[in-house]
Order: C-alpha cells, then sequence, then structure tokens
C-alpha cells in the first residue's frame, strides 16, 4: 500500500542548476499538491491541482514550476535553483481540494 | 492575512501524563480545521473539525473546535513515548482550496 511516493528523497545541487522532483499516488485521488517545510515556518503550499488538467500557484511559488503529468503523477520543477530553496519538499494528495490530505516521505533538498 | 498560532513550540512530559496543545486561528470564513502528526517523515492526518464544540476522539487522542473563540485544542491523555511528534494544525478557509498550517508543536514523551 504504497500511498504517495516522492523521489528522490535527498538531492545535493549546486546554485543555478535545474532539478525536477517527482511524485506519484495510486489512491485515484483528484488533487494534488506540493509543499515545502523550513524550521519555524511550518509548511506552506507552493503549487497545487484540483484535478487532473489543472493547476493553481500557493502561497510561495516563485522559483517553481508544476506539471500534472496525469491523475496519478505531479512534478515539481526548480529550472534554477537558489540556495533559499534549500527546504524539505512534501508532495500529498486528496479526495478533493477540501479534504484531509496524505503525505509523502518528503524529499530533502539541499543547494549550495 | 490568514494565520495559524500553535502553542507551545514545544513540550517535554514523562509517560501517563495528560497534555493538551492548542491551535488559534484568524481566517476569514473558515470551512474546517485539521489535526496531523509527524513523525519523522510524513505527516499523518488525525482529525477534522468543522463544527463547534462537538469533540473528536480516537483512543487517547481527542480533539475539540471553539469558532467562537477562534481555536481548537488537542489533548493526549496517558502519554506514550510513540506519542513524541510534530503535531500539525492546519485551517482552510471557505473561500479558497489551501490549508494555511502553523508551525507546529513539538512534543517529547520520555519514559
Amino acid at each position: 500500500n504504497a500511498g504517495v511516493t516522492q523521489t528522490p528523497k535527498f538531492q545535493v545541487l549546486k546554485t543555478g542548476q535545474s532539478m525536477t522532483l517527482q511524485c506519484a499516488q495510486d489512491m485515484n485521488h483528484n488533487s494534488m499538491y506540493w509543499y515545502r517545510q523550513d524550521p519555524g515556518m511550518g509548511l506552506r503550499l507552493i503549487y497545487y491541482s484540483a484535478s487532473e488538467g489543472t493547476t493553481d500557484k500557493g502561497e510561495v511559488p516563485n522559483g517553481y514550476n508544476v506539471s500534472r503529468l496525469n491523475k496519478r503523477e505531479f512534478s515539481l520543477r526548480l529550472e534554477s535553483a537558489a540556495p533559499s530553496q534549500t527546504s524539505v519538499y512534501f508532495c500529498a494528495s486528496s479526495e478533493s481540494v477540501r479534504q484531509p490530505q496524505h503525505f509523502g516521505d518528503g524529499t530533502r533538498l539541499s543547494i549550495l | 492575512e490568514d494565520k495559524v498560532v500553535q502553542s507551545p513550540l514545544s513540550l517535554v512530559v514523562h509517560e501517563g501524563d495528560t497534555v493538551t496543545l492548542n491551535c488559534s486561528y484568524e481566517v476569514t470564513n473558515f470551512r474546517s480545521l485539521l489535526w496531523y502528526k509527524q513523525e519523522k517523515k510524513a505527516p499523518t492526518f488525525l482529525f477534522m473539525l468543522t463544527s463547534s464544540g462537538i469533540e473528536k476522539k480516537s483512543g487517547r487522542l481527542s480533539s475539540i473546535l471553539d469558532k467562537k473563540e477562534l481555536f481548537s485544542i488537542l489533548n493526549i491523555t496517558a502519554t506514550q513515548t510513540g506519542d513524541s511528534a510534530i503535531y500539525l494544525c492546519a485551517v482552510l478557509a471557505d473561500t479558497g482550496n489551501q490549508f494555511y498550517f502553523g508551525t507546529g508543536t513539538s512534543l517529547t514523551v520520555i519514559p
């Protein structure tokens, strides 16, 4: 029972490099999300996809892009990584946008 | 701007103690409040509260919402070391699609 699977689990990048974080869910959920979690800041929403074919900005979208590839998969791309993007990134999914979310185990990303 | 504040920031208790975690919020057109438990990795869902004064309960954990005073509490009775985690509160406004999370309360239960 995989739930929400994120890859990779860890990554180190140099400033200016690009990177795509992958997320897949096997619960047939309609909505998917990307959050970042920083010490003292809590979870902040980057982008979400209410349903297949739609994406919307969250609280902190600058420097990121997303793609809802199909119902199962939602990727997050950093085009030109910056040290301020060092964080733990969580993908989540839910049946619909106002329902409790199921989270993946996170990707720890460090940008030097 | 919508805001969710959790207190205390951290808490250390002994096994068997009872703890109360607080979540206060300032959200326009409140719809629902959720509690999550985060151990080492993924946050896991505990409760969803939408109505004032109705207690949600699961084993030793319970939660209640006060929509008039704009807060919720999460109670854990007879704490165990497995309760050690960060407890997150999140609030959804009726006019939006995103949950706003507090910074969490870090609970440590020592044997």
